[in-house]
This record gives structure tokens, sequence and C-alpha cells, in this order.
């Protein structure tokens, strides 16, 4: 089965500034979807980015870009010039694209705070 | 992308009541699909719900707990039944955004329920 890893429970960056969060996720397909969802205290869940594992070209929203390292089964997200809307959890997900059903598999996500 | 409403947004509940759930999509979807996320956990899929078929249940979860309706393709309930304070939880519900099951999920607000 594949198991999505967040390795950072709580993750600070000041205004302005950038950071990275980090995902790896372990899976025996070759075709897939990576995601990056964010969660604000509204515990609305927002799409930030998404990846097609067959794309070589690491994805892009604006502040929002991604590194996706599909030898290494890595997908970090990078946030640049920070704002203070930015803080809440972020999840990275993981959806085969064999499976016609839902199989979406969520890490255990990062907690961004953004000190002003 | 698909607009998704919840009601109730959140209630407390007495131990061995139930409460159902509702979700309303703006257009409407094939799959939709009921998430819990425990207090500072991830989220986990409940079932996958198609509108004229049965709920598909995720392993660890059972009908007779979480029975689900789905009468159509806008449209789907989720029922706690005989509930214990171990379902205090936040319930979402999802679609995906394209006709393909590989798409995108969007997320309702959730329900935030909380079992005395």
């Amino acid at each position: 089965a594949q198991t999505v890893t967040q390795s950072q429970p709580e993750m600070s960056v000041q205004e302005a500034e950038t950071v990275t969060l980090s995902c790896t996720y372990d899976t025996s397909e070759s075709d897939y979807y990576l995601f990056w969802y964010k969660q604000p205290p509204s515990r609305q869940m927002i799409l930030v980015i998404r990846q097609e594992a067959y794309k070589q070209q690491n994805a892009t929203e604006n502040r929002f870009s991604v590194n996706f390292q599909k030898a290494a089964k890595s997908f970090s997200l990078k946030i640049s010039d920070s704002q203070l809307g930015d803080a809440a959890m972020y999840f990275c997900a993981y959806r085969s694209a064999y499976n016609n059903n839902n199989d979406m598999r969520f890490g255990a996500g990062t907690r961004l705070t953004v000190k002003p | 992308s698909a607009v998704i409403s919840q009601k109730p947004s959140r209630d407390i509940c007495q131990r061995g009541t139930s409460l159902t759930i509702q979700c309303q999509v703006d257009s409407q979807v094939t799959m939709m699909f009921w998430y819990r996320q425990q207090p500072g956990q991830s989220l986990t899929l409940i079932a996958t719900a198609n509108q004229g078929s049965e709920a598909t249940y995720e392993s660890g979860f059972v009908i007779d707990k979480f029975p689900i309706s789905r009468p159509n393709l806008t449209f789907s309930t989720l029922t706690v039944s005989n509930m214990s304070p171990e379902d205090s939880s936040i319930y979402l519900c999802s679609v995906n955004g394209g006709q393909l099951s590989t798409d995108t999920q969007y997320f309702g607000p959730g329900t935030r329920l909380t079992v005395l």
C-alpha cells in the first residue's frame, strides 16, 4: 500500500521569507498524482498545487512550487515570499492513476506558522 | 472546481444518539467521498459513495455505524450512528473535480462533531 510521510510536524517562517515543506512517499506504481493541500484554522481544505508523475517539469502556482524527485520519491513544497495568510496545516497527498476508485493517501500534515 | 457545502457546520451530541451530515455540490459528480479527521490528525477515508450503488467502505468502517445515502449526483448524507466520544472528529465531504476519477479532489468545509 502507498504511504505518505511528512517528517516535519511543525515549521515556522518569517514573513516574506521562503520555506520548504518535505514530503516523501512509498509506491510501486509508475503513474500517479501528488498534491499539496492547505487547511487553515477555518478547516476548509484548499488545493495548493498538483503534480502528475509522468511530467518531469515541476509544478508552479504563483508563490508555490514543488521539487518533484521521482526516483527519490520526494515531493517538497516551497513557499516563497511567505505571507501571514499562508499559516495553516499543509497536507501532502498521493493518488494512484490506476485505481478507478479513490485511493487518495494523506500525510500526517505540517503546521506552518508565519511570524510577522 | 466544485463548490461544496455541508450541514451542519458543527454539532454537540449526546452519547448513543445519531447525527446525519449533509453534503451538497453545485454540479453533478460521479463519486463523492467521506473523510474523518480526528483531532490533530490527518484525513482518513471512510467510504466512497457512487450514485445508484451501495457505498464502498474502507477497512475499519462499516455501514451499520456510518450509513451513507447518495440519492442523486449532487447530494449525499453520512450518518454517524450510536455515537460515542471516540466519534468526535471533523467529517469532510469531497468530490472529484472532473469526469476522470484521477482528477483533483475538492473538499467541503467540514462538520465538527463533538460527542459528550
